[in-house]
């Protein structure tokens, strides 16, 4: 019960903006919507996080719509390096617990 | 600082046996969680353990259980070895204080069941 939806794979040139959907319309008040990544053969890695106002950091920028039913992440200058599973996760405030879904595979090309 | 370490990295057991895998936090975190992840059901949450206690739990069987010691450090223990246990197990730390704590992961123990 992952409770987002995001996009089974995604390809995007090496030095543009990569922009991966996700949807999480039964969101509720107190759920933040996280993004973690996965490259191969290595553990997740804690991208980015945001409750309702856009975010960004040195990795990525975090764009959730006024209804919160859905979110962007934007990769702004993807590199090779990017090609990953990205997972966009709610996640309640009480609870220490990810729910990973099944992600977006991100594929960079040169 | 050093990143999660987890130990060992691979490890090959037969069906019947029980296995333990061990996971270091990152110093002065608190939190420990552990994840299954099989190319077939992803990746899903075990447990958490908050200085020695545990303070969540997924929904696997009895049969997965875990601990965590004084020093934060955490195993996990699974007995009775099935082969659809055969699973790459990822541990994450967190600082714990807070729930919005970033959970760092480690490189997993890929556990492969024969």
């Amino acid at each position: 019960d992952a409770k987002t939806t995001q996009p089974p794979s995604m390809d995007c040139a090496e030095g543009r903006a990569a922009n991966l959907p996700c949807n999480h319309s039964t969101i509720s008040g107190n759920e933040y919507v996280y993004w973690y990544r996965q490259i191969h053969s290595q553990g997740p890695q804690y991208i980015i996080h945001g409750l309702k106002n856009n975010e960004t950091n040195e990795m990525a920028s975090l764009i959730i719509t006024e209804d919160r039913k859905s979110s962007t992440l934007i990769l702004p200058h993807a590199t090779l390096r990017d090609t990953a599973v990205y997972y966009c996760i709610v996640r309640p405030r009480s609870n220490e617990k990810l729910t990973f879904g099944t992600g977006t595979r991100l594929t960079i090309i040169p | 600082k050093a990143g999660v370490t987890q130990t060992p990295r691979y490890l090959i057991k037969t069906r019947g046996q029980q296995v333990t895998l061990s996971c270091s936090p990152i110093s002065g975190h608190r939190s420990v969680s552990w994840y299954q992840q099989t190319p077939g059901q992803g990746l899903q949450f075990l447990f958490e353990y908050f200085s020695e206690t545990q303070r969540n739990k997924g929904n696997f069987p009895g049969r997965f259980s875990g601990r965590q010691f004084s020093n934060s450090r955490s195993e996990m223990n699974v007995s009775t070895l099935e082969l659809g246990d055969s699973a790459l197990y990822l541990c994450a730390s967190s600082l714990g204080g807070s729930v919005l704590d970033e959970q760092y992961f480690g490189p997993g123990t890929r556990l492969t069941v024969t």
